[in-house]
């Protein structure tokens, strides 16, 4: 699975739009880009996923850019509840091998201030 | 319908002693994992399972054992707890092959376990 790369931290005010950005520039062809987060305690919540082209849910976008080495996850009108941390994981389709296991990172902090 | 219910939520364990955290779902899911999560780390897959009867090793298996011997529980057993093993453990579950191959995982609340 391909490495990403995102900021450690990023601070949001309440009722602003989060974008928060994440690098994969060595993914390959069949590597969709998932996005989970963690709220303090908690278990994983999905997010969103993506092959190539942007998607939309009632949680969130995604925005994959032309070359697929870079993507955005907004928040478009962001609450205090989505104070948490963002882990952006890219992953090839499951089957095969793969067996649907995430290799999840550091992720990004992101506060959502009042 | 529960999602990933994973029992116990805490467990103090001394060095040497042995336990069996619990994963159960409810969501007839055929793939169910187990990660363990220590301060400032991500997640780390220890083990996981594709089916009924099967389990696999993932990146940390040491000193770890599992058994899925119904298709909606997964245990993680430690034999002989060590302090390394001191961490919040998470399973996760997922639907078979889908058209999609999206990993749309879904998490318990966590295993809190120290082992002193």
């Amino acid at each position: 699975d391909a490495k990403t790369t995102q900021p450690p931290s990023m601070d949001c005010a309440e009722g602003r739009a989060a974008n928060l950005p994440c690098n994969h520039s060595t993914i390959s062809g069949n590597e969709y880009v998932y996005w989970y987060r963690q709220i303090h305690s908690q278990g994983p919540q999905y997010i969103i996923h993506g092959l190539k082209n942007n998607e939309t849910n009632e949680m969130a976008s995604l925005i994959i850019t032309e070359d697929r080495k870079s993507s955005t996850l907004i928040l478009p009108h962001a609450t205090l509840r989505d104070t948490a941390v963002y882990y952006c994981i890219v992953s090839a389709r499951a089957g095969g091998t793969s067996y649907g296991k995430l290799t999840f990172g550091q992720g990004t902090i992101l506060t959502v201030h009042p | 319908n529960a999602g990933v219910t994973q029992t116990p939520k805490f467990r103090v364990l001394k060095t040497g002693q042995s336990m069996t955290l619990l994963c159960a779902q409810d969501m007839n899911h055929e793939y169910m994992y187990w990660y363990r999560q220590d301060p400032g780390m991500g997640l780390r897959l220890i083990h996981y399972s594709v089916g009924e009867g099967t389990t696999a090793k993932g990146e940390v298996p040491d000193g770890y054992n599992v058994s899925r011997l119904k298709k909606q529980n997964f245990l993680l057993g430690l034999e002989s707890a060590a302090p390394s093993q001191t961490s919040v453990y998470f399973c996760a579950s997922r639907k078979g092959q889908s058209r999609s191959g999206a990993n749309v995982l879904t998490f318990g609340a966590g295993s809190r376990l120290t082992v002193l």
